[in-house]
This record gives C-alpha cells, structure tokens and sequence, in this order.
C-alpha cells in the first residue's frame, strides 16, 4: 500500500519558468512532509519541508505547498535552472513516528535549455 | 565535512554468499537507518537503531540483519543473498528530536547478485 504518491514519473521544464512536482498522500496522521532531492550516484539530500500546521513554506526558490484537506503537497521551483535536473522525492512523517520516513516513488525533472 | 559514508559503492556477491554493506558517520547523529531501493521504486525502510536499540520493520526479511557497534558505524548483513535483493542501499542518520530533523543520506552501495 503506497501510502505517499507520485504520479509523475518525469517532468521536463524550459530554464527560467516554473517547475511544479505533485505529491499525494492517504495516512491523515501524517504530519511533516519533506522533498528530497537526488542526483545520480549520489544520496537523497534535504531541500524543503512543512509542518501540516502550515501551508506554505519558502526558501529561495523553492516554495512548498500543502492542502490536508486534499492531502495533497507540491514543490514549486520558480526560476527552474539546468542544475534543478534531478530526482525529487517526496516524504512524510508523523509525531511520534521515530522520524521514520516514508517516501513516495520520485519525479525526474529535467530543466532544458 | 561531516558526512555519511558508505562502502563499498558498488557490492558483487553470489547467489546465496553473504555480504555486509557498512555506513559510517561523523555528524555524531543517534539514529541510523538502512533503506532498500529498487529501480523506479520508493526507498523503503529496513530497519533503524535509536542508539544501540535496534527497530525491525515488520516486513523486513529475516534474511536481512544489522550490526551498530558504536555511534559512528553500521553494518547491514545479508544471509543469504537471492536475486530479488539487487538494489541499492542507502544509510541515513538524524538526530532524534521529532519529525523535522531531516535525514542525511550516504551515497549509496548498489547491490548486484550473480
């Protein structure tokens, strides 16, 4: 049972517009979210994340959203550059969950010239 | 750099001879995690230790085993490798302190088995 899902397995984007990666998920108890971002041979690495007590949060250019209501999250990157190419994982966890991740299967951006 | 080390990068092993990954860290962080991930699929986790106390996922394989004997190491032991265990394994680390400690990941040993 995919709890966190991401139905998009690629995403191409021209530099300079926005980038948009979609994340759904189906636990209600779930509540931090976390986007991971991954380029090849190389681990996860932390980008962005939100408390459900949110609904937005923004660093840079790098702006995450969440609608509980619709237990829905996304990860805008507005300008996207070349070096944005990667995977993107999306994540949830919950309060006393032990900081257990669970992730969702990931989105390949790829920002053309 | 503080960092999560994993070795080796890349693990041959034959159907059935046992291997060890091993992860290292020096962010002196109290909680290690090993993910299994398979092509085009969610990393998902094996198991996890807060300190030394060892956390089995349910549906971890007993197949599947972990080593922590300090802080700084971990070891993942395959028994009994068979083909479906070609994947790639990731070592993580956090601090434990709630669910916005975000994990530091290692860069991964990508499992083959002959």
């Amino acid at each position: 049972d995919q709890q966190v899902k991401q139905n998009s397995p690629s995403l191409s984007v021209q530099e300079g517009r926005i980038s948009i990666l979609n994340c759904d998920y189906t636990n209600s108890m779930f509540d931090y979210f976390l986007w991971y971002k991954k380029y090849p041979a190389e681990g996860p690495t932390f980008l962005i994340s939100i408390s459900s007590i949110k609904d937005k949060n923004e660093d840079g250019r790098f702006t995450v959203f969440l609608n509980k209501s619709a237990k829905h999250l996304s990860l805008h990157i507005v300008p996207s550059q070349p070096g944005d190419s990667a995977v993107y994982f999306c994540a949830a966890s919950l309060t006393g969950g032990g900081n257990k991740l669970t992730f969702g299967t990931g989105t390949q951006l790829k920002v053309e010239l | 750099d503080a960092m999560v080390i994993q070795n080796p990068r890349y693990q041959v092993t034959q159907f059935g001879k046992p291997v060890t990954l091993s992860c290292s860290q020096t962010l002196n962080h109290n909680v290690m995690y090993w993910y299994q991930q398979k092509s085009s699929q969610a990393p998902k986790l094996l198991f996890h230790y807060y300190d030394k106390d060892f956390n089995n996922e349910a549906d971890t394989p007993d197949n599947f085993q972990s080593r922590r004997p300090n802080t700084s190491f971990c070891f993942l032991d395959i028994r009994s490798p068979g083909l479906g265990d070609a994947a790639m394994y990731l070592c993580a680390t956090t601090i434990f302190g709630g669910p916005n400690q975000p994990q530091h990941f290692g860069d991964g040993t990508r499992l083959s088995i002959l």
